[in-house]
């Protein structure tokens, strides 16, 4: 079966540390991956995505996130974390189906928690 | 340019009623989808359409159902609620659903049904 995980449900880092938020993925082809954030009581906002090409992939705010085939993961990583980088963020993985064309599977989500 | 959004913002529903949540776009994208969101869950599909006039199925459709009268408009009907449809509601849209297009969410709707 096609999926994504994020083996941690929360993440907690000090203010101007590095930080990594894991992503699995299970897809049979190649991977097309995806990193939103969510902000409480807010939508999900689009940061990167990988589709080929360089496996360092750079985003929004900051973040970056590594592409590794071999480990089938995606993780997402910030050389110096904020507090305002405080939020929920999701992996997703595009898959297709024959005449449904491509959809998303998203992750459960991993709660990032930046202390001052 | 607004994006998605979405009404209402907040909803509180007593078993057994119905409602309609609108997402409109005002990007000219060509598939809208519709999500719910669960602690622990992460978010799953509920249906989606792939252009004007036609709809779809995802991974959690019953009790649900939607229309795409308009292109810009997508609206999702809940006929008779149940407590397990409590959820956030999230609308997106996407240009295609080619491998690389990104998919832009509303800010979603808080239901709450008792």
């Amino acid at each position: 079966a096609q999926s994504v995980a994020q083996p941690e449900d929360q993440v907690n880092v000090a203010e101007g540390n590095p930080l990594t938020v894991k992503c699995t993925y299970s897809v049979s082809g190649n991977p097309y991956l995806f990193w939103y954030v969510q902000y409480p009581n807010r939508g999900l906002q689009f940061l990167l995505k990988y589709i080929t090409g360089d496996n360092l992939v750079k985003g929004s705010y900051g973040f970056e996130a590594e592409f590794n085939k071999s480990q089938t993961s995606f993780h997402l990583k910030k050389p110096s974390a904020l507090v305002s980088d405080s939020a929920l963020y999701f992996c997703a993985v595009r898959v297709f189906y024959y005449n449904q064309g491509g959809k998303l599977i998203f992750g459960q989500g991993t709660e990032l928690s930046v202390k001052p | 340019n607004a994006g998605v959004t979405q009404t209402p913002k907040f909803r509180v529903l007593k078993t057994g009623q119905s409602m309609t949540l609108l997402c409109a776009q005002d990007m000219n994208h060509e598939y809208m989808y519709w999500y719910r969101q669960d602690p622990g869950m992460g978010l799953r599909l509920i249906h989606y359409s792939v252009g004007e006039g036609t709809t779809a199925k995802g991974e959690v459709p019953d009790g649900y159902n939607v229309s795409r009268l308009k292109k810009q408009n997508f609206l999702l009907g809940l006929e008779s609620a149940a407590p397990s449809q409590t959820s956030v509601y999230f609308c997106a849209s996407s240009l295609t659903s080619g491998r690389g297009d990104t998919q832009y969410f509303g800010p979603g709707t808080r239901l709450t049904v008792l």
